[in-house]
């Protein structure tokens, strides 16, 4: 089944404490991205990446760090989570570019104390 | 910048007719996407536009003005799993899509 899987599904932390929110696409999408979501403010991108080894900074990259080794993976990282870092994160792959459908993981809620 | 403006709140009674604008301005334009999202879950895609004029797929037809930066996404014979939050996304580049902050109809008997 094609799908785009994050884990955790659901944290709940400390501020300080280095986190890392795994996402995995198995239909060989060049494109992922990161994205959180708070209330009122709509989805934000953090970061994406156009191939492996090539990331960019989105809308709102502070606080945040991104990895791309591998095609299928891309990783985001809390190296010193704060509670203004407490959101829903999703991550999505497309094809090649932002004008292909975008596939969305599943959501991880993060609670940072 | 990129800027998305869509209506915060809808109501729509089940079996009725809904269309939902968005209005954008961006630095280059690369297509228009909607995307539907129940509460706690994932986005999913519902259109994407490139070319001005109406695509129609199903219950769900979606128009876009380049000219105007305007686009609709229309819902007929509403039901009630339609209740949702519906995202107007912007491709301004080949890298970067902007969603706004989305449209929450609540669909009554």
């Amino acid at each position: 089944e094609a799908q785009v899987t994050q884990n955790p599904r659901y944290l709940i932390t400390v501020t300080g404490k280095k986190l890392t929110v795994t996402c995995s696409q198995n239909m060989n999408h060049e494109y992922m991205s990161w994205y959180r979501q708070d209330p009122g403010l709509g989805l934000r991108q953090i970061y994406y990446s156009m191939n492996v080894e090539v990331t960019d900074k989105g809308d709102v990259p502070e606080g945040y760090k991104v990895s791309r080794k591998e095609k299928r993976n891309f990783p985001l990282i809390l190296e010193s989570p704060s509670p203004n870092q407490t959101s829903l994160y999703f991550c999505a792959s497309s094809l090649l570019l932002t004008t292909d459908t975008q596939y969305f993981g599943p959501g991880t809620r993060l609670t940072v104390l | 910048g990129q800027n998305i403006d869509q209506p915060t709140e809808m109501t729509a009674t089940e079996g009725a007719i809904v269309q939902i604008n968005c209005t954008y301005q961006t630095s280059g334009f690369n297509g228009l996407f909607w995307y539907q999202q129940h509460a706690g879950e994932a986005p999913t895609f519902l259109s994407y536009n490139v070319l001005d004029g109406l695509e129609e797929k199903g219950r769900f037809s979606s128009f876009l003005s380049r000219s105007k930066g305007y686009s609709y996404l229309l819902l007929k014979e509403l039901q009630m799993k339609d209740s949702a939050s519906y995202l107007c996304a912007v491709t301004g580049t080949a890298s970067k899509l902007t969603f706004g902050t989305g449209t929450r109809l609540q669909v009554t008997l």
